[in-house]
């Protein structure tokens, strides 16, 4: 079975720019999330998809970020403009409908603002 | 104040010893729990989840979830040095709720 899938596994920026990321859950996963990992830190959940519907996005700084997941499938997460603290390894996970405790991690993104 | 709190370590054991890996939690209303592990450079594999009070063993891996002390451990038996990564602790409320802790430090010296 195919891992979650990532592209790009690394970019640089310089602030203000834009960039999207690219994500393909597992196949027939129904959730997907989005992380945001800040070195030497934790994993911060940005926001929640279940099927193509968000499920809770509170997480997500709204002025700066959007993400969506046309048809169900991969997802985009999209950051415009840049700051520097957004440098950070952005991780998606999947898992199967209703059993939220099997997330499946991809290789994550890892962004550098300069 | 941290929903999930964990010491940062570094913790180290030598080969074969028990590694204890200790995590609070702040909302009484968290229902899950889940130690990930974490290689450097890699991201997180889930090693197991709790939700009961008590011991879940799987393997050399033991979770223990004590919701009144709102405490959550991860024993690791016979450790190896593969076993040499960051373990992150996660709660889980409902939801889009999952906190995750900064994560400790763990090297098994051979």
């Amino acid at each position: 079975e195919a891992g979650v899938a990532q592209s790009p596994r690394y970019k640089i920026i310089e602030k203000r720019q834009s960039v999207a990321f690219w994500c393909n859950p597992i196949s027939g996963h129904a959730t997907l999330y989005w992380y945001q990992q800040i070195l030497g830190q934790g994993p911060k959940l940005l926001i929640q998809f279940q099927n193509n519907g968000v499920v809770d996005d509170s997480q997500l700084p709204k002025d700066r970020f959007s993400a969506e997941r046309l048809k169900g499938v991969d997802s985009t997460l999209k950051i415009q403009p840049a700051k520097l603290e957004d440098s950070a390894v952005y991780l998606c996970a999947s898992s199967p409908q209703g059993r939220y405790y099997e997330q499946y991690f991809g290789p994550g993104t890892r962004l550098t603002v300069t | 104040q941290k929903e999930v709190e964990q010491n940062s370590g570094p913790l180290s054991v030598p080969e074969g010893a028990i590694a204890s890996l200790n995590c609070t939690y702040s909302d009484r209303g968290s229902q899950s729990f889940f130690w990930y592990r974490q290689y450097s450079g890699k991201s997180p594999e889930l090693i197991m989840f709790i939700y009961s009070n008590g011991d879940k063993e799987d393997g050399r891996f033991t979770a223990q979830l004590n919701k009144a002390s709102q405490y959550v451990s991860l024993l690791i038996r016979d450790s190896q040095p593969s076993d040499s990564a960051t373990y992150l602790c996660a709660s889980h409320r409902g939801g889009n709720q999952f906190y995750f802790g900064t994560g400790t430090s763990l090297t098994v010296i051979p």
